[in-house]
């Protein structure tokens, strides 16, 4: 069965570089969620996209945007990196609309390293 | 408003049973269960719902008391492939779809 697939599985960049993460959810799963996960640490939420709007905002913080498209699809954007940002994140997709009902399926996540 | 587990680690010879906690400050809607291994992506376990729906795995099992706002994660027989970090998420009437995970439970199995 088809999983989520996020790209790049590793990424490299220097303090106040931008980066760019990609999520492809899971075939027909239309709600994507994004979480950040220290080392050590539980995953934090950061943002979900319903239908390509924006469903609930969680400790996201404002150097960084996200956007769902057309195809489903979404892109987590982090411009001015600092050292703290390294961490791994993770993106998961759900199918219909039960809010905090739906099963929500992870990724393999991308390991970001701030240097 | 981050659930709280309990307890944070166990270690368990093989065969073993457990039992995860989960309990929460604020009236739930749902539980989530997770499990993830380093560096992995956290494994869908288990759903329970108010009003006692649930869907998971068939060797999996859990429970959900709503009045308590407390879920608690069952696993009997361990083996050695359930070794890993147990999360707990949760979903309240206040949230549109944001799931709110506690800081889990690291379980060892040992031959």
């Amino acid at each position: 069965a088809a999983g989520v697939i996020q790209s790049p599985r590793h990424l490299i960049k220097e303090k106040r570089e931008t980066a760019t993460l990609k999520c492809y959810p899971i075939p027909r799963h239309d709600t994507v969620y994004w979480y950040q996960q220290g080392p050590g640490q539980d995953p934090q939420f950061l943002i979900s996209f319903y239908e390509k709007m924006q469903s609930d905002k969680g400790s996201i913080p404002d150097r960084f945007s996200a956007q769902q498209f057309s195809d489903y699809h979404s892109e987590l954007n982090m411009s001015s990196l600092e050292l703290g940002d390294s961490a791994l994140y993770f993106c998961a997709s759900s199918s219909g609309d039960r809010g905090v009902k739906n099963i929500q399926y992870f990724g393999a996540g991308t390991r970001l390293s701030v240097l | 408003q981050q659930p709280v587990q309990s307890p944070q680690a166990v270690i368990l010879r093989e065969g073993e049973d457990a039992v995860i906690n989960c309990s929460s400050s604020k009236a739930l809607y749902s539980v989530h269960w997770y499990r993830q291994k380093h560096g992995e992506a956290p494994v869908f376990l288990m759903i329970l719902l108010k009003g006692g729906e649930q869907k998971g795995h068939d060797k999996i099992s859990a429970s959900f008391n709503e009045k308590k706002q407390q879920s608690s994660l069952y696993l009997t027989a361990s083996q050695l492939s359930y070794s890993g970090t147990y999360f707990c998420g949760t979903g309240f009437y206040s949230s549109a779809s944001k799931i709110i995970f506690g800081s889990g439970t690291r379980l060892s199995i040992r031959p």
